[in-house]
């Protein structure tokens, strides 16, 4: 069964830390990996797109890496700031069409 | 660019009702995904139209849902009769390739059976 998971399901820090994000997935043979973003009430903004052939892909402050062989993937946040905070979903395609979807990161950044 | 609208927004139906939902895929994108978001569950696949075909509907979780895609532009999710388990948040998304990711999303459905 492929499953997606992401811990912690919720997490607080204060302006400016770094902080990261993990998913894991249980079969290792996936097309790619996306991260997205999602705020209340609206719908899902696709950060990064990682193919199976890549290890990371970057963009602004935020930085994922992928390992296949162990099934894992990370989202690093640099400096974050309150307008970060979101629920951050990881997908995974394994047929190169539908995502699997992990259940979520809440992050919020205070000031 | 316009991007994949869904409506209604909000619906509150009673128990056994019917309910449609529709999503306004971005225009040109061939690609259209229906998926949900039950209470305390993760983001699970519905169906998958290419065009006005039904490329996957593996994720379909009864006979209840009806999805359809009409001429190939916006499609319609129908639940007939609703019952309180459907509740929860339906994704439209969109996109002009297939696996290659660039899928845009809707802001959902949320609907709530009573």
């Amino acid at each position: 069964k492929q499953e997606v998971t992401q811990i912690p399901a919720a997490l607080s820090v204060p302006e400016g830390e770094n902080l990261v994000l993990n998913c894991s997935f249980t079969d290792s043979a996936i097309y790619n990996l996306q991260w997205f973003r999602q705020d209340p009430g609206k719908g899902l903004t696709s950060l990064l797109l990682i193919q199976s052939s890549q290890r990371e892909q970057t963009s602004g402050r935020l930085n994922a890496s992928l390992d296949k062989s162990s099934g894992r993937s990370t989202l690093y946040i640099a400096a974050s700031q309150p307008g970060d905070s979101a629920t951050y979903l990881c997908a995974v395609s394994y047929a190169g069409n539908m995502l699997t979807f992990g259940g979520g990161t809440r992050l919020m950044v205070k000031p | 660019e316009a991007g994949v609208t869904q409506f209604p927004s909000h619906s509150v139906i009673e128990k056994g009702q019917t309910v449609t939902l529709r999503c306004d895929p971005i225009s040109g994108h061939d690609n259209l995904y229906w998926y949900r978001r039950v209470m305390g569950k993760e983001i699970k696949f519905l169906l998958h139209f290419v065009k006005e075909s039904k490329q996957d509907e593996s994720g379909m979780p009864n006979n209840r849902f009806l999805a359809e895609r009409t001429g190939g532009t916006y499609s319609t999710l129908k639940v007939q009769p609703a019952e309180l388990e459907d509740s929860g948040v339906y994704f439209c998304a969109s996109s002009l390739y297939m696996g290659g990711g660039g899928y845009t999303f809707g802001s959902g459905t949320r609907l709530t059976v009573v």
